[in-house]
């Protein structure tokens, strides 16, 4: 199986700040990567697919970034609603396995 | 609107069985993959189990395999996990999500509100 790290595991930021998350995977996985918001009691929601194609509807401020092993998320300008829990999961093979998580707090 | 709503889950004790059900509207169902995930209390994310529009290509995460399986019907656009010999490490929020294919790439790109299963004595 693919193994997904993600970090930092989590980090404090203010509104504006430029935040960027890492995920590195056990072995290439080439652009097979997706990105995921999740806030507290709700359902993740897709930010990212093919490591750097926005989901319809995310804003601009998220972009995806990387190939190969280490690839990033960045949120260019932190605002108020990013405060969340993002994971990465690969989607290259099965099992699609997810990174452990990246929570955003109030810095 | 789209909606997948999921169903069926509640507390079992270790070793029974429990049948989750993802109810779908809003899009062609019979066209799509579809997934299984889960969340435990305070954890991460875990894959569980796709199956593709035909129920011809399934697959389980290695934690489930042989106590699980996934089931479809389209005419009555429904996702099904039958779960059986449940475990404590079972213990989770279940999510059904549309798997989207595009160019090869695969992501789940709506989700249910989740059904909380729980597996204790």
């Amino acid at each position: 199986d693919i193994q997904m790290t993600q970090s930092p595991s989590s980090l404090s930021a203010s509104v504006g700040d430029r935040v960027t998350i890492t995920c590195r995977a056990s072995q290439n996985i080439t652009n097979y990567l997706n990105w995921y918001q999740q806030k507290p009691g709700k359902a993740p929601k897709l930010l990212i697919y093919a490591a750097s194609s926005l989901q319809s509807g995310v804003p601009s401020r998220f972009s995806g970034s990387g190939s190969g092993t280490d690839l990033t998320l960045t949120i260019s300008s932190l605002q108020p609603e990013d405060f969340a829990t993002y994971y990465c999961q690969q989607s290259y093979n099965v099992p699609r396995t997810f990174g452990q998580g990246t929570k955003v707090e109030v810095k | 609107e789209v909606q997948l709503v999921e169903s069926g889950g509640g507390l079992v004790k270790p070793g029974g069985s429990l049948r989750l059900s993802c109810a779908v509207s809003g899009f062609t169902f019979s066209s799509y993959s579809m997934n299984w995930l889960r969340q435990a209390p305070g954890k991460g994310l875990e894959w569980v189990s796709s199956i593709d529009p035909s129920s011809g290509y399934i697959f389980y995460a290695d934690s489930v395999k042989g106590r699980f399986t996934i089931s479809r019907d389209n005419a009555k656009t429904s996702l099904y996990l039958q779960m059986n010999s449940l475990r404590a490490e079972d213990t989770a929020v279940y999510y059904c999500a549309r798997n989207y294919e595009n160019r090869r790439y695969y992501y789940s790109d709506i989700w249910g509100q989740g059904t909380m299963v729980t597996v204790s004595s």
